[in-house]
C-alpha cells in the first residue's frame, strides 16, 4: 500500500490564490521530508527539505517567503504557494525517506498537479 | 551543474526486447543509486537500487549494472512488456546526505 499520501491530487485556482497541499508519511516517522516540482517532461527539482519542528532548508533560486513549509508532526509536512501565478503551474511531489540514517529508499507521494488560471 | 546524466531521452523497444538505460554521474561521494519509474500523473515509484560495493542486481526483470571505476550505471528490462511504458529516472545520494539527485529521465515506449 501507499507509503506517503499526498492532497490533493489537483487543484486549479485564480491567480493570486494561496493554495497548501499536505503530504503524510502513512507507515512511519519522517523528521525529514523532502518537496519537489516537476515541469511537463521533465525530472524532478528538489525544492526544499522540510524538518520537523525546525525551519525548512531551501534549496537555491527558491523564494522561501513563496513557498511556505511547515513541518509540525512527524506524519505531516505541508507546502503552501502564496500568492500563486501562472508560472507556478507544475506537479509538485513529497517524498519520505525511511529510516533515521538516511540509508533507506525514500518514496514518493502521487503528487499535485497545480494550474494557476 | 548536472551531476548525474542520463540517456536516452527516449527509447522505443518492441515486446519482448531489453530496454537499456544509461547514467553517469561525476561526483564520487554517491553511494546509492536508485532506479525510479514514473507513470503519467503518479509520482516515482522505487524500482531497483544498488550501492557501489556490488557491480549487478536483479529483482525480477529488472537489472542494475554498475562501474565504479567508469562512474556509470544502467538498469536493463528485460523482456520489457507494453505495461512498462513509463518514464524512468535514475537517481543518486550521498552519504548521509538524504536528497536525492535524479537524471533527466528517459521515456520508454514498449510497442505490443
Amino acid at each position: 500500500g501507499a507509503v506517503v499520501s499526498q492532497h490533493p491530487s489537483w487543484v486549479i485556482c485564480k491567480s493570486g490564490t494561496s493554495v497548501k497541499i499536505e503530504c503524510r508519511s502513512l507507515d512511519f516517522q519522517a523528521t525529514t521530508m523532502f518537496w519537489y516540482r516537476q515541469f511537463p517532461k521533465q525530472s524532478l527539482m528538489l525544492m526544499a527539505t522540510s524538518n520537523e519542528g525546525s525551519k525548512a532548508t531551501y534549496e537555491q533560486g527558491v523564494e522561501k517567503d513563496k513557498f511556505l513549509i511547515n513541518h509540525a508532526s512527524l506524519t505531516l509536512s505541508t507546502l503552501t504557494v502564496t500568492s500563486a501565478h501562472p508560472e507556478d503551474s507544475s506537479f509538485y511531489i513529497c517524498s519520505v525517506g525511511q529510516g533515521a540514517s538516511g540509508n533507506q529508499p525514500q518514496h514518493f507521494g502521487d503528487g499535485t498537479r497545480l494550474s494557476i488560471l | 551543474q548536472q551531476q548525474v546524466k542520463q540517456s536516452p531521452q527516449s527509447l522505443i523497444v518492441q515486446k519482448g526486447g531489453i530496454s537499456i538505460i544509461n547514467c553517469a554521474y561525476e561526483n564520487t561521494a554517491f553511494d546509492y543509486f536508485p532506479w525510479y519509474q514514473q507513470f503519467p500523473g503518479k509520482g516515482p515509484a522505487l524500482l531497483i537500487a544498488i550501492r557501489p560495493d556490488v557491480s549487478e542486481k536483479k529483482e525480477g526483470r529488472f537489472t542494475i549494472s554498475f562501474n565504479k571505476s567508469a562512474k556509470q550505471f544502467s538498469l536493463h528490462i528485460m523482456d520489457s512488456q507494453p505495461g512498462d511504458s513509463a518514464t524512468y529516472f535514475c537517481a543518486a545520494r550521498r552519504g548521509s546526505a538524504r536528497q536525492l539527485t535524479f537524471g533527466s529521465g528517459t521515456q520508454l515506449t514498449v510497442l505490443p
